[in-house]
């Protein structure tokens, strides 16, 4: 099964601080996204990443950074977190070819509170 | 994408099958019709997807109607397990886009 792990489920930083959220990906994907969700607004795309140190802008990157530096890590960075980054962010990832349809898998969540 | 809409909660007495239909009346020929679920608190699940003919795997099964305007998810057994909003997307297969969930159906199984 493709398993796709963020390192963790909550989070708690305070206005200003630098915070990374880390997704790793177990099944050499070549595509990886950064989401975040919010109640009312639905899935809304940050950044994507289709190979390594390769990354494009999605929707909504004002405030936020990434980084692939390998194939199975995708950083997502908020330089000076605050109160509106409230958030729960979501990491996922998917494959390219003939059999491989499109599914993007999705981890756990990480739920981000800014103070 | 093609624009879709899904009832906003349904019920489903568990062991008994629930259907969650979705309608997609602009949906184009090279686009395919997908279902995700999100269980309160963790990340969306793929469930299934089909381009027009019917599709089951080992979690569900896709009817797509003949003229591809509308669908429904089967859950031949539902659990308790099942309770989660399920989201109904129609896109074009084989790009690595984003992915874009409206508002879903959320689907409650009791006892």
């Amino acid at each position: 099964d493709v398993k796709v792990t963020q390192s963790s489920r909550y989070l708690v930083k305070r206005t200003g601080e630098k915070v990374f959220l880390e997704c790793v990906q177990d099944m050499d994907h070549e595509n990886m996204f950064w989401y975040r969700q919010d109640p009312g607004l639905g899935l809304r795309l940050i950044y994507f990443s289709y190979d390594v140190k390769m990354k494009e802008k999605g929707d909504i990157p004002e405030g936020y950074s990434v980084s692939r530096e390998k194939k199975e890590r995708f950083s997502l960075i908020l330089e000076s977190a605050s109160t509106n980054q409230t958030s729960m962010y979501l990491c996922a990832s998917t494959n390219l070819g003939l059999v491989a349809y499109n599914e993007q898998f999705f981890g756990p969540g990480t739920r981000l509170t800014v103070l | 994408d093609a624009k879709t809409t899904q009832p906003t909660s349904m019920d489903c007495a568990e062991g008994r099958a629930a259907n969650l239909p979705c309608n997609h009346s602009t949906i184009s020929g090279n686009e395919y019709v997908y279902w995700y679920r999100q269980i309160h608190s963790q990340g969306p699940q793929y469930i299934i997807h089909g381009l027009k003919n019917n599709e089951t795997n080992e979690m569900a099964s896709l009817i797509i109607t003949e003229d591809r305007k509308s669908s429904t998810l089967i859950l031949p057994h539902a659990t308790l397990r099942d309770t989660a909003v399920y989201y109904c997307i129609v896109r074009v297969a084989l790009t690595a886009s984003k992915l874009t969930f409206g508002t879903g159906t959320r689907l409650q199984v009791t006892l």
